[in-house]
């Protein structure tokens, strides 16, 4: 069963710095997702990434996949406080439902 | 609606208590989702609906956990006897076809105490 691994984990940031968090997944994936979860708050869907070489881009986040290496990474230019927040990664499970990462918590400071 | 809608957003059960949570998808979705996250976890699957045939039921952790969408629309989750491990968000996720991307509900906030 396709398993989907984040790192880092904890991210502290200082505003202004770029920073990238990777999602690794083992297996096949036909599509992965990120979403970001604010405390307290639901997911919010950032990026679907549908095929390889992929390359989707929104605001400071940049997100790619690479299928031949089963690697997404999610960039962030420039880090403001606002993106401060939980994100996650997901891949496609074969029955159609959404396997995550265990999230990266983002906190990116003055 | 315009999203997908959960209700209670916060339940306090005592132990051995029912629960039921319920999900209202965005009209029209076919597809109907519930995850369990425990804190400081990402979600976790726990069954899949189309329509309201529920297709997949292998993330339910125990048979003390039951979900329905009898008219392929609303769709409850119920857990009985609720155990403190059952503590957790509730978070219910539509999509119109495979195509399109998952829309989450702002989730129950499950506390058994």
């Amino acid at each position: 069963e396709l398993k989907v691994e984040q790192n880092p984990l904890f991210l502290s940031m200082q505003e202004g710095k770029n920073y990238t968090i990777y999602c690794n997944y083992s297996t096949t994936s036909d599509r992965l997702y990120w979403y970001r979860q604010d405390p307290g708050k639901s997911l919010e869907s950032l990026f679907v990434l549908l095929s390889n070489g992929a390359v989707k881009q929104e605001g400071r986040l940049m997100a790619s996949l690479d299928t031949k290496a089963r690697l997404s990474t999610l960039h962030i230019t420039a880090a403001v406080h606002d993106l401060s927040a939980t994100y996650f990664c997901a891949g496609g499970g074969s029955q159609g439902n959404l396997i995550f990462g265990k999230g990266t918590k983002l906190s990116v400071k003055p | 609606g315009a999203g997908v809608s959960q209700s209670p957003r916060y339940k306090v059960a005592k132990r051995g208590q029912d629960v039921a949570l319920r999900c209202d998808p965005i009209s029209g979705h076919v597809s109907l989702f519930w995850y369990q996250q425990a804190l400081g976890q990402g979600p976790e699957f726990l069954t899949y609906f189309q329509n309201e045939a529920q297709l997949d039921k292998s993330g339910l952790p125990s048979d003390r956990f039951f979900a329905e969408r009898p008219e392929g629309s609303v769709s409850t989750l119920k857990i009985q006897r609720t155990q403190q491990e059952d503590s957790a968000v509730y978070l219910c996720a539509s999509r119109l076809t495979p195509e399109y991307g998952y829309t989450f509900g702002s989730g129950t906030r499950l506390t058994v105490v």
